[in-house]
């Protein structure tokens, strides 16, 4: 059973560009999260994706966008690249049973893609 | 969302317990309390999990107050390995998204 994977590992960027981050989720897994973390703070929600629908979506603008395929392999899409997008970004994946997050659902993280914004 | 307050940061020697606290004072009754723990340079980690009562894995335990306003987070013999930054999470079973705070960093003295 393979764990979370994303790539890339690390990324460097010049303001307004567009980057897009890859995350394949466990083995068995139906949904993916997505975190952003600035250094020296906690991940912050970005969105989840569940059955390739956006389910759920936290403060962050409309030019970070994301999409989930199929085998529920997911993108985050960062448009218009600001120099406080610099951060890292972290994959989640866990199983949802049909229209309710449950009780545990431990969420199994990636090793995230360092983005620097310059 | 409801909120956790925990301490920057603490110290523990080598194999002493080490009791890591947190306050979620405006936690709702559909809201299970969640820890994580993000070792350097990797993605975090889940640790335990509660609603009510105290629970026990195999990594930590977790004491839940009564009025379940605050939580502790035990590990009975912190090593090396643990010295992590430890997230106390309020995770609603409707949306499953966690909200992380700053999280308390843990250092592990030898």
């Amino acid at each position: 059973e393979t764990g979370v994977t994303q790539s890339p590992t690390h990324l460097i960027k010049t303001r307004g560009q567009q980057v897009t981050l890859r995350c394949s989720s466990q083995s068995g897994h139906n949904t993916v999260s997505w975190y952003q973390q600035a250094l020296g703070q906690g991940p912050q929600f970005i969105f989840q994706y569940y059955r390739e629908e956006e389910n759920g979506r936290g403060n962050f603008p409309p030019r970070f966008s994301g999409l989930q395929f199929p085998n529920y392999s997911s993108e985050l899409n960062v448009n218009a690249l600001e120099l406080d997008d610099s951060a890292l970004y972290l994959c989640a994946s866990n199983h949802l049973p049909r229209g309710l997050a449950g009780e545990r659902n431990e969420q199994f993280f990636g090793p995230g893609t360092r983005l620097t914004v310059l | 969302d409801a909120k956790t307050t925990q301490p920057n940061s603490m110290e523990s020697n080598e194999e002493e317990p080490v009791h890591l606290p947190c306050n979620h004072s405006t936690i709702s009754g559909t809201d299970y309390i969640h820890w994580y723990r993000q070792l350097p340079s990797q993605g975090p980690e889940y640790v335990i999990h509660g609603l009510t009562s105290n629970v026990n894995n195999r990594m930590a335990s977790l004491a839940i107050a009564e009025d379940r306003k605050s939580s502790t987070l035990i590990l009975h013999r912190a090593t090396l390995r643990d010295a992590a930054v430890y997230y106390c999470i309020l995770r609603t079973t409707h949306t499953g998204k966690l909200i992380f705070g700053q999280g308390t960093t843990l250092q592990v003295k030898p």
